[in-house]
Order: structure tokens, then sequence, then C-alpha cells
């Protein structure tokens, strides 16, 4: 069946612009979490939804950073006025619960320059 | 400050030999452990989800064992083939659903 999906899959931006990253979980997943991977790096959590709300949102890294999910299934992560920090590979996965395996996209890698 | 180690960071292992890894995490509150295999250039891939003391678990040549009184639990691969060579995270979930992550062993195995 389909897995989890995200676009776009590189997305090159200039610094300060915002941008919008997609996250299509495994329909029937309720749980999603959405991390990164800057270089050289492990993995970062940012944010996990249940259904549409999240709650635990420990992990985003400054006020320029949010995500909403509408429906129980699509995702976006928007990064406002972005860094050249916030270059990294942005993973989502979903769960069918929060104590199971946990199913990742192939990654957004975001490059600001 | 809930922590989470993995050791080695980087092990190097010689095709066909065996080796194992560990992952200690905090031994209150525990709820689960996952370990997951991330290779390079893709993102990563589920092996286990363990959630009782004791639990063995096991997927071709990869096995997991899981200790939740002393806080640690080990994985195992035998026989050692180049497609294992990947990084092999483990995450702990406490009773309030919080998953935490390890910074992972990066595998290498020498043909």
């Amino acid at each position: 069946g389909a897995g989890v999906s995200q676009s776009p899959s590189n997305k090159v931006t200039e610094k300060g612009k915002d941008v919008e990253l997609r996250c299509d979980p495994i329909s029937g997943h309720t749980a999603l979490y959405w991390y990164r991977q800057s270089l050289g790096q492990g993995l970062e959590f940012l944010i996990y939804f249940q259904g549409n709300s999240a709650p635990d949102k420990s992990g985003l890294p400054s006020d320029r950073f949010s995500a909403e999910r509408t429906g129980g299934s699509v995702s976006t992560l928007t990064i406002q006025r972005t860094q050249q920090e916030d270059s990294a590979v942005y993973l989502c996965a979903s769960s069918s619960a929060r104590i199971s395996e946990q199913y990742f996209g192939p990654g957004t890698r975001l490059t600001v320059t | 400050i809930l922590n989470v180690e993995q050791s080695p960071q980087s092990l190097h292992v010689q095709e066909g030999d065996s080796t194992n890894f560990t992952c200690s995490f905090p031994s209150s509150n525990f709820y689960a452990l996952h370990w997951y295999r991330w290779e390079t250039a893709k993102s990563p891939e589920a092996l286990f989800v363990m959630t009782l003391n004791g639990d063995e678990k096991k997927k071709g040549r990869i096995s997991a064992t899981l200790n939740t009184k002393e806080g640690y639990s080990y994985l195992y691969i035998k026989g050692s083939q180049p497609e294992d060579s990947a990084t092999y995270l483990c995450a702990y979930m406490d009773s309030n659903y919080q998953l935490i992550w390890g910074a992972g062993t990066k595998l290498i195995i020498k043909p």
C-alpha cells in the first residue's frame, strides 16, 4: 500500500523567505511526527500530532516554526523567515498508535541560501 | 533529564562476523523501546518495538533483547553482510508517551 509521502523532495529558498513542507501520512494513522536531520547530525524531534492536535511541540527550535494537521491526515510544517541554519532534511513519520512503529517518508531536503 | 545512550558510536565489522551494540535508557517509567535501521540516503526503517522485560525479538539475522529493570537493550546481527551497513537507532518511550531518540550506532561492514 501507499507509504508516507512528502513534498517537495527538494526545496531551495533564499534567506528570509517562508517555506511550507507537506506530509501525507499512511491512511488511518492517527499519530504523525516531524523530525529533521541537519548535516552530520542525528535525528532531531520537532513536533508530534495525535489526530489534529499537537500535544508535544517541545522540539520546535523557534517561533518561526509552526505546524498544523487537518482532517487527521495531511500535515504542513511552515518555517517563516528562513535562516541558513534551517537547512536540513525534514522527515515526517506516521504510526497507527503512539506506541507503534513509525513509518518514515522520504524527506524534504531544504537548502537556505 | 531523560537520556538515551547508544554504544559504541561507530563500529567496523568484518563481513561474516557477528556483532552487537547497546542502547541504555532510564529504567523508570518505561513504556516501550524502538529499534530502527537508517541507511545512508534513505529514511529510517523500523526493526522492533519491544515492551516487556525479558522480551526477545528476531527478524532474519537481526535480534534484540530487552531488560527494563536495568535499562538496556542489545541489538545483535549474526553473520554481518555489506547490506547491514547503516546507523542503528533506538528510541525509548516513557509512560507519558514521550519518545526519546539515541544518537545511533553507525555500523560499517568491511567486505
